[in-house]
């Protein structure tokens, strides 16, 4: 594939803020969605899943929402904390194919103190 | 505490060598992977294992080789071959296709 070279989108925010990362995933027959966190140095973390029977899903903190029409995923923070800066990632599981993850590039999030 | 070990942490080696690192997991998973990956980039698969004794290519095999002879261990050799081995490399494993992948803490290596 091409590269898009070493830049991440970059999302920075005010400690408190809520946070909104986007994602695009590109495969219709995608029928799992995960979001996957990463801190400096460490493996990435599981954060939140959805199915696509669904188009909201919450946890501590965090709203996962799925738009299939536009084939969008978006995570959600809520009041944003230093502890959360890290390199957020999206994955889709497309149905059959073992369900290989499709991982997004990634977007930094800065919390600004 | 269940997860997944890499070792070791950080790892150097002279071009030209064969080079194996480890993943061990406790969490009693059919399933394991390898993935690489470089800056500012996603993860790109290397390997992966659906069960013990089995394994498949993924996206970027070449250079690389695995074995799966126990439940919970997914040794990965880079080998000489390999053109740009130096990355951080992850191993995961998940319970069931239906399921989130787990990661160990990665294993960063350097070839020089």
């Amino acid at each position: 594939g091409e590269s898009v070279g070493l830049h991440l989108p970059t999302l920075s925010v005010q400690e408190g803020d809520n946070s909104i990362i986007n994602c695009a995933y590109s495969n219709s027959a995608s029928d799992y969605f995960i979001w996957y966190k990463q801190e400096s140095g460490k493996g990435p973390q599981f954060i939140i899943d959805i199915r696509s029977n669904m188009d909201k899903r919450q946890g501590q903190r965090v709203t996962v929402l799925l738009n299939k029409t536009v084939k969008h995923l978006s995570l959600q923070i809520a009041a944003t904390q230093p502890g959360d800066s890290a390199v957020y990632f999206c994955a889709e599981a497309p149905a059959g194919n073992n369900r290989k993850l499709i991982w997004g590039l990634g977007t930094s999030l800065a919390v600004n103190p | 505490d269940g997860g997944i070990t890499q070792s070791p942490k950080y790892l150097f080696r002279k071009e030209g060598q064969n080079v194996t690192l480890s993943c061990e997991q406790n969490l009693n998973h059919d399933a394991m992977y390898w993935y690489r990956q470089d800056p500012g980039q996603g993860l790109r698969l290397i390997y992966y294992s659906q069960i013990v004794n089995d394994f498949q290519k993924g996206d970027i095999a070449e250079g690389y080789s695995v074995s799966r002879e126990k439940k919970e261990s997914f040794p990965l050799t880079v080998t000489s071959a390999q053109k740009n081995p130096t990355a951080f490399y992850l191993c995961a494993s998940r319970g069931n296709i239906n399921s989130p992948l787990h990661f160990g803490n990665g294993t960063r290596l350097t070839v020089t």
